[in-house]
């Protein structure tokens, strides 16, 4: 499978600002996904980029610049309900590889 | 209906034993997945069909056997499984179509525990 960088665990406050950091290898790139999974559940996806600059859905934007392989998830507002796993995943044609996932932990 | 649903929630199974993962969903798409979850780790990709035909098979052993009788049924037919293989098994679809979305809908998993 490909490599996918990730930061291991982010911690930041109720009503913050947090960037997840990805960076991918480019053999066979075409676009990059970011999923939620909370403990015990199944992930469920949040945003892909197929190109260069920035996707924002609600509280969260993705963003990806291809020329330096690398995307990263904006989650804004922070809620304690975003207290999760954030993954990366690349999309190499019909496969999918995920990142070593980050971990976000949200404090009151 | 934007649900992949997968049975059983839960299994445990012996090494000579032989069984099945089901896979469900009827969102008419024609991209569907099974991956491998250990625990604190990410989903591995194990197999890919499109149009109900294997597309990809990551290297997996033989043991697991995918089999997709129609475009709303995936399976994975389990045997001789190796206590390693304990592990959460995800469903996930996709449209699968030039073009669409890439958005990837998971089901909720098989949690299994070969013994």
């Amino acid at each position: 499978g490909q490599s996918l960088e990730q930061p291991s665990e982010v911690t930041a406050v109720e009503g913050a600002i947090v960037q997840i950091n990805c960076t991918y290898q480019t053999s066979g790139f075409y676009g990059l996904s970011w999923y939620q999974q909370h403990d015990g559940g199944a992930p469920t996806f949040l945003s892909y980029n197929a190109l260069d600059g920035l996707e924002e859905t609600g509280r969260f934007s993705s963003f990806l610049s291809r020329s330096d392989s690398y995307g990263y998830l904006l989650l804004q507002e922070l809620q304690m309900k975003d207290s999760a796993s954030y993954f990366c995943a690349e999309r190499n044609f019909n496969k999918f590889y995920f990142g070593s996932g980050t971990k976000l932990n949200v404090k009151p | 209906d934007t649900e992949v649903t997968q049975t059983p929630k839960h299994l445990v199974m012996g090494m000579t034993n032989k069984k099945s993962l089901k896979c469900e969903q009827h969102m008419g798409h024609r991209a569907m997945y099974w991956y491998k979850q250990k625990a604190k780790k990410p989903p591995e990709l194990m197999f890919v069909y499109s149009y109900e035909k294997l597309s990809i098979n990551e290297s997996v052993p033989s043991r697991f056997s995918p089999e997709c009788p129609n475009s709303s049924l995936l399976n994975l037919h389990l045997h001789a499984l190796q206590p390693e293989d304990s592990a959460l098994y995800l469903c996930a679809s996709s449209q699968g179509r030039p073009g669409a979305s890439y958005e990837q809908y998971f089901g909720p998993g098989t949690r299994l525990t070969v013994t």
